[in-house]
């Protein structure tokens, strides 16, 4: 079955460690896109990519780095640089600015 | 640049309707909106061109105002399965981004 997957579900990380949330789509999509969740905030966007080998801003790409090297994957990085890491993240894809389907997201907790 | 959302949140009873509404700054292509139940992944509902088109999706339909950036999310004859947080998503004509507002809690009870 088509679609996109992310993994893992939960993911505990330390403070100063770096992390990779992973981000696969067989739906042959060209675009994907990063976003982070908070309560009361709605989804921001972290980082997109419409190619391969190609990947804008969001708005708040501080403190995350991402690579595009394959059509179908998208990791996330987020660095120690990010100062409050802890939070919902959903990855997405499209074709071109059409209907985006998103994974089941990633909880990501600072312990 | 987040498009505003309005209300913050809508309590109803089933059968009640409900018009969520999505404010944008900025000339838009495209407006998208999405249900998300808690702890899982937004669902898409539809999209609107810019043109000023009113789609419909059984008894959820929307409406896009291109000149004025703004899109509504009309809810009508509610029903359970409606609760969620709705969400609407917009592609500026200057860029590819789709970016996203804050969302609308809607809670609908028996």
């Amino acid at each position: 079955d088509g679609g996109i997957t992310q993994s893992p579900k939960y993911l505990f990380r330390k403070e100063g460690q770096n992390v990779t949330l992973s981000c696969e789509q067989n739906l042959n999509h060209d675009a994907m896109y990063w976003y982070r969740q908070d309560p009361g905030q709605g989804l921001r966007l972290i980082y997109y990519s419409q190619i391969v080998n190609d990947f804008q801003k969001g708005d708040i790409a501080e403190g995350y780095s991402v690579s595009r090297e394959k059509k179908e994957s998208f990791p996330l990085t987020v660095t120690s640089a990010q100062k409050n890491p802890t939070a919902f993240y959903l990855c997405a894809s499209s074709m071109a600015v059409t209907e985006a389907f998103f994974g089941q997201g990633t909880r990501l907790t600072v312990v | 640049q987040q498009p505003v959302q309005s209300p913050q949140a809508v309590i109803l009873r089933e059968g009640e309707d409900a018009v969520i509404n999505c404010s944008s700054s900025k000339a838009l292509y495209s407006v998208h909106w999405y249900r998300q139940k808690h702890g899982e992944a937004p669902v898409f509902l539809m999209i609107l061109l810019k043109g000023g088109e009113q789609k419909g999706h059984e008894k959820i339909s929307a409406s896009f105002n291109e000149k004025k950036q703004q899109s509504s999310l009309y809810l009508t004859a509610s029903q359970l399965s409606y609760s969620g947080t709705y969400f609407c998503g917009t592609v500026p004509t200057d860029t590819d981004k789709l970016i996203f507002g804050t969302g609308t809690r809607l809670q609908v009870f028996p």
